[in-house]
């Protein structure tokens, strides 16, 4: 157990429906970062909050959106899902930001119909 | 951005065996490098890391070894047990943004 932890474990809906994935961070732990995991595309990072404000940015389509709360939990939102969205959504905390190690909570998966 | 290599995609070996899987990345500023272990279904968890001031680091059976002027990265696994099948990543870091290898399946038989 890694001290974070993601709810809902599993998630079905329906395209164009609106989601909201929630994560907390290891107690401590100023940064947060969100993960998608697909077959085709393996891990990918999305974005990165560190105390409540966005740090930084990846493959984070504009459909999607996240932030971190004053404590300290995220949230990630995904809206006008489509079939393709379909993943393992993996959050992951550390201390603060740089050379830290990522620790990753149990995911959430989706599944859009 | 960075793009991290990595092989094989599928690795089979005999318990006892040694396990080799190697990454490179592209981006010089990359300035940490750690090795996750993903079971089917289940998180990434870190195994081992290395950052950049360091050439070499060991954990038991785990050793991890970096080339920074040719940008590469191993993982070494030693007298390999069933229990180490699974899907390992490494990644490396860029300003806080970890980008990962598209994974290696290891399978160990007993």
């Amino acid at each position: 157990d890694s001290g974070v932890t993601q709810t809902p474990k599993h998630l079905i809906t329906a395209t164009g429906q609106r989601v909201t994935l929630r994560c907390s961070p290891r107690s401590g732990d100023l940064s947060v970062y969100w993960y998608q995991q697909s077959l085709d595309q393996g891990l990918q990072f999305l974005i990165q909050y560190y105390n409540g404000e966005e740090r930084a940015k990846g493959n984070i389509l504009e459909r999607f959106s996240a932030q971190q709360f004053p404590d300290l939990h995220s949230e990630l939102n995904l809206s006008s899902l489509e079939l393709g969205d379909s993943a393992l959504y993996f959050c992951a905390s550390s201390v603060a930001t740089g050379q830290e190690t990522q620790y990753f909570g149990p995911g959430t998966r989706l599944l859009v119909l | 951005g960075e793009n991290v290599e990595q092989h094989p995609s599928t690795l089979s070996v005999q318990e006892g065996d040694s396990a080799v899987i190697k990454c490179t990345y592209s981006d010089s500023a990359s300035n940490y490098f750690p090795w996750y272990k993903q079971e089917l279904g289940k998180r990434p968890q870190l195994i081992i890391d290395i950052r950049s001031n360091v050439g070499e680091k060991k954990d038991q059976r785990i050793a991890v070894t970096l080339n920074k002027t040719a940008k590469h990265f191993s993982l070494h696994i030693t007298e390999t047990q069933p229990e180490d099948s699974a899907v390992y990543f490494c990644a490396a870091n860029r300003y806080s943004t970890l980008t990962f290898g598209k994974g290696t399946m290891l399978l160990v038989s007993p």
